[in-house]
C-alpha cells in the first residue's frame, strides 16, 4: 500500500525559483493537507483541501499557493522562494473533515533554499 | 484549540512500560485528546484518541483524568524502534491539529 506519496525527496533551489511539490494519495481520503516543519519545532500547516475543489489557509501560508487538481492530488507552490523556505514538507490526507479521522502522512520533501 | 504542555524528553528502559503525560488544562468538553509520533524525520504516525473513556489499540493505552485536564500515553513494552517524538494534541476537529514541540522518548538497551 502506497498510501501518500511526495515527490520530490529532496531539492534545492536558488532564492527567487518556483518549485511545485506534489501530493498523492491512493487510499480514497476527502481532505489533504500541507505541513512545514523547521528544525526542532513541530509541524504547521501550511494549507489544507477539505473536500475536492475546496482550499483554505492554515497558520502559515505567506508565500505558498496550493491547487486541489483532483480527490488524489494536492500540490504545494513556492512561487518565489526564499531561504526562510527552507524546511521538510509534509502531506497528509484524512477520510473527511469529519472529527476523530486521523490524518495519514507522507514521508516528506526536504527542500533547501539557497 | 486547546493547548498541551509535555515534557521536553523522557528516557525509558526497553521492556519497560513507557508513560508519557500531556497537559491539557485548558480543554473544552467536546475536545479530543490525540496523540501522533513522530520516528526520525519519517512523516507523524497515528497513535490513538479519546474524549473521555480510556482507551486501548495495538499500540499503545490512553488514560484520561477524569477532569480531563491531563492524560497519559502508555507504550507498555517499550521497544528501540518505539524511540520518537510523541506529540499530544488537543483539538475538535481532525482538519486543524495544532502540533507542538512534543516529547522526545529515548528507549535504551
Amino acid at each position: 500500500n502506497a498510501g501518500v506519496t511526495q515527490t520530490p525527496k529532496f531539492q534545492v533551489l536558488k532564492t527567487g525559483q518556483s518549485m511545485t511539490l506534489q501530493c498523492a494519495q491512493d487510499m480514497n481520503h476527502n481532505s489533504m493537507y500541507w505541513y512545514r516543519q523547521d528544525p526542532g519545532m513541530g509541524l504547521r500547516l501550511i494549507y489544507y483541501s477539505a473536500s475536492e475543489g475546496t482550499t483554505d489557509k492554515g497558520e502559515v501560508p505567506n508565500g505558498y499557493n496550493v491547487s486541489r487538481l483532483n480527490k488524489r492530488e494536492f500540490s504545494l507552490r513556492l512561487e518565489s522562494a526564499a531561504p526562510s523556505q527552507t524546511s521538510v514538507y509534509f502531506c497528509a490526507s484524512s477520510e473527511g473533515p469529519a472529527r476523530r479521522q486521523p490524518q495519514h502522512f507522507g514521508d516528506g520533501t526536504r527542500l533547501s533554499i539557497l | 484549540d486547546a493547548k498541551t504542555t509535555q515534557p521536553p524528553s523522557m528516557d525509558c528502559a526497553e521492556g519497560r512500560a513507557a508513560n508519557l503525560p500531556c497537559n491539557h488544562s485548558t480543554i473544552s468538553g467536546n475536545e479530543y485528546v490525540y496523540w501522533y509520533r513522530q520516528i526520525h524525520s519519517q512523516g507523524p504516525q497515528y497513535i490513538i484518541h479519546g474524549l473521555k473513556n480510556n482507551e486501548t489499540n495495538e499500540m499503545a493505552s490512553l488514560i484520561i483524568t477524569e477532569d480531563r485536564k491531563s492524560s497519559t500515553l502508555i507504550l507498555p513494552h517499550a521497544t528501540l524502534r518505539d524511540t520518537a517524538v510523541y506529540y499530544c494534541i488537543v483539538s475538535y476537529y481532525t482538519d486543524k491539529l495544532i502540533f507542538g514541540t512534543g516529547t522526545r522518548l529515548q528507549v535504551f538497551p
